[in-house]
C-alpha cells in the first residue's frame, strides 16, 4: 500500500522564522512528488518535482526531491502570517495521488 | 482557468438516507477523484475514474459508490448515510494518467445527523 508522511503535523512560528516540512513517501512506480497549500477551503497547487536534486522556487517558498533517500522538503524563508495554513504533499503514480495527512502551520505576529 | 465545481458547500443529512454529492469540471479531464478529508487523517481517496462509465476504489470505498455517465461530471454517492461519514468531501479532476497536478473543488462538508 502507498504511503506518504508528513512531519510535523503542526508548527507554531513568528514571522520572519524560516520553516522546513518534510515529507518522505513510499509510492509504486512513482512518477512525482506534489505540495499543495490548503487554507480554508480547496488545495492550490505549489510544486511538482520528479527529478533528485533540482530546487524548484517560487518566491519565498522552494522544494527538493531525493529520490534515492524518498523524502520531499518545503522551505519558506522570512514566514508571513498569509502562509498559515495545511501544506499537503501527495506521491503520484500514473495519474493517482497519495496524500499524506498534512502539517499545519501557524504564523504568528 | 480550470475549474471543478462542487454542487454543494454545506449539507446536513440525517441517518439513513441517500446522499448525492456532485462534482463538474470544464477542462476536459480524463481523470476525477473523490477525497474525504478529517482532521488528522489528510485526504483519503475514497474512489477515481480514467474515462467515462469507469471507476476504481481508492483506500476508503466501503459505504460509498460513484458515477460517471459524462466526461465531465463524478457523483459521488452515499446508500445510506451514516455519522462516521461526517466529513469534508473534495473532488479533484486532472490530465490523463498525467503526473501533473489535480486540481480541486471547493469542498462539501456533510453533516450526518
Amino acid at each position: 500500500e502507498d504511503k506518504v508522511v508528513q512531519s510535523p503535523l503542526s508548527l507554531v512560528v513568528h514571522e520572519g522564522d524560516t520553516v522546513t516540512l518534510n515529507c518522505s513517501y513510499e509510492v509504486t512506480n512513482f512518477r512525482s512528488l506534489l505540495w499543495y497549500k490548503q487554507e480554508k477551503k480547496a488545495p492550490t497547487f505549489l510544486f511538482m518535482l520528479t527529478s533528485s536534486g533540482i530546487e524548484k522556487k517560487s518566491g519565498r517558498l522552494s522544494s527538493i526531491l531525493d529520490k534515492k533517500e524518498l523524502f520531499s522538503i518545503l522551505n519558506i524563508t522570512a514566514t508571513q502570517t498569509g502562509d498559515s495554513a495545511i501544506y499537503l504533499c501527495a506521491g503520484t503514480n500514473a495519474g493517482k495521488s497519495t496524500f499524506g495527512d498534512g502539517t499545519t502551520l501557524t504564523v504568528k505576529p | 482557468d480550470v475549474k471543478v465545481t462542487q454542487s454543494s458547500r454545506y449539507l446536513v443529512k440525517r441517518t439513513g438516507e441517500k446522499v448525492f454529492l456532485e462534482c463538474v469540471q470544464d477542462m476536459d479531464h480524463e481523470n476525477m477523484f473523490w477525497y474525504r478529508q478529517d482532521p488528522g487523517l489528510g485526504l483519503r481517496l475514497i474512489y477515481f475514474s480514467y474515462d467515462v462509465k469507469m471507476k476504481e476504489k481508492g483506500d476508503i470505498p466501503e459505504g460509498y459508490s460513484v458515477s460517471r455517465e459524462k466526461k465531465e461530471r463524478f457523483s459521488l454517492i452515499l446508500e445510506s448515510a451514516s455519522t462516521n461519514q461526517t466529513s469534508m468531501y473534495l473532488c479533484a479532476s486532472s490530465f490523463a494518467r498525467s503526473i501533473t497536478e489535480a486540481f480541486f473543488g471547493q469542498g462539501t462538508r456533510l453533516t450526518v445527523v
